[in-house]
């Protein structure tokens, strides 16, 4: 079974610029998350999803960030305009049922530095 | 509120040595507890859990008991190797159903 897919591993943008994240969770996951560690920080929850619809978005940041999930399959984190503190490392992770005693399978990250 | 203190790093011992890495939690409800661990150069991975209290998880020698009335997830393997070498995160899901609340992390090295 393939695990959780995150791209781009590395994105390196200037203040200012657009980037987008993708997540492919694990095939039948119904539920998805996305957290991120900034630096120096503990990683810290985002939202999540659970298919196509936003159950909990209370950890985005601010309204740069937007994420989506088209057809409830891979989900997108667009970052616009980037700046300076959203570099860190974005975790994508999914699950099968949305309890708190299910495991969250993790992506490898994506490290985003905004110059 | 739900959070996770746990002993900060780095921590650097010695292939069979005995390790313990400390984990204090509040939470709201009844929270899963959970070790995550991340290996150089790859993604979070699921260490152990425990999901209700006097619950041990146990996996690659490593355990974890849920110890309620210390609000307590301590980790413990009793010979540790080089290839233990990692970030080990303690994690609470709190009285939520999904949100996870992740201690700093503690950096391992084992040396040979």
């Amino acid at each position: 079974e393939a695990g959780v897919t995150q791209f781009p591993s590395h994105s390196v943008i200037e203040k200012g610029q657009t980037v987008t994240l993708r997540c492919d969770p694990i095939s039948g996951h119904d539920n998805l998350y996305w957290y991120r560690r900034v630096m120096g920080k503990e990683i810290k929850f985002l939202l999540h999803f659970v298919k196509e619809s936003k159950q909990d978005e209370s950890g985005m940041p601010n309204n740069r960030f937007l994420a989506e999930r088209t057809g409830g399959t891979y989900s997108t984190l667009k970052v616009q305009p980037a700046e300076l503190e959203d570099s860190g490392v974005y975790f994508c992770a999914s699950s099968r049922a949305g309890r708190g005693t299910d495991t969250q399978y993790f992506g490898p990250g994506t490290r985003l530095t905004v110059l | 509120g739900n959070s996770v203190t746990q002993m900060e790093g780095p921590v650097t011992l010695s292939e069979e040595a005995f390790l313990t890495i400390n984990c204090t939690y509040t939470a709201t409800g009844y929270p899963s507890l959970f070790w995550y661990v991340q290996y150089p150069g790859e993604g979070l991975q699921l260490l152990l859990k425990a999901t209700k209290a006097d619950d041990k998880g146990s996996n690659k020698g490593f355990e974890a008991t849920y110890r309620k009335e210390t609000t307590s997830f301590h980790l413990e393997k009793g010979s540790v190797q080089v290839s233990d070498s990692a970030v080990y995160f303690c994690v609470n899901s709190g009285g939520s159903n999904y949100k996870l609340t992740f201690g700093k992390g503690t950096l391992l090295t084992v040396n040979p």
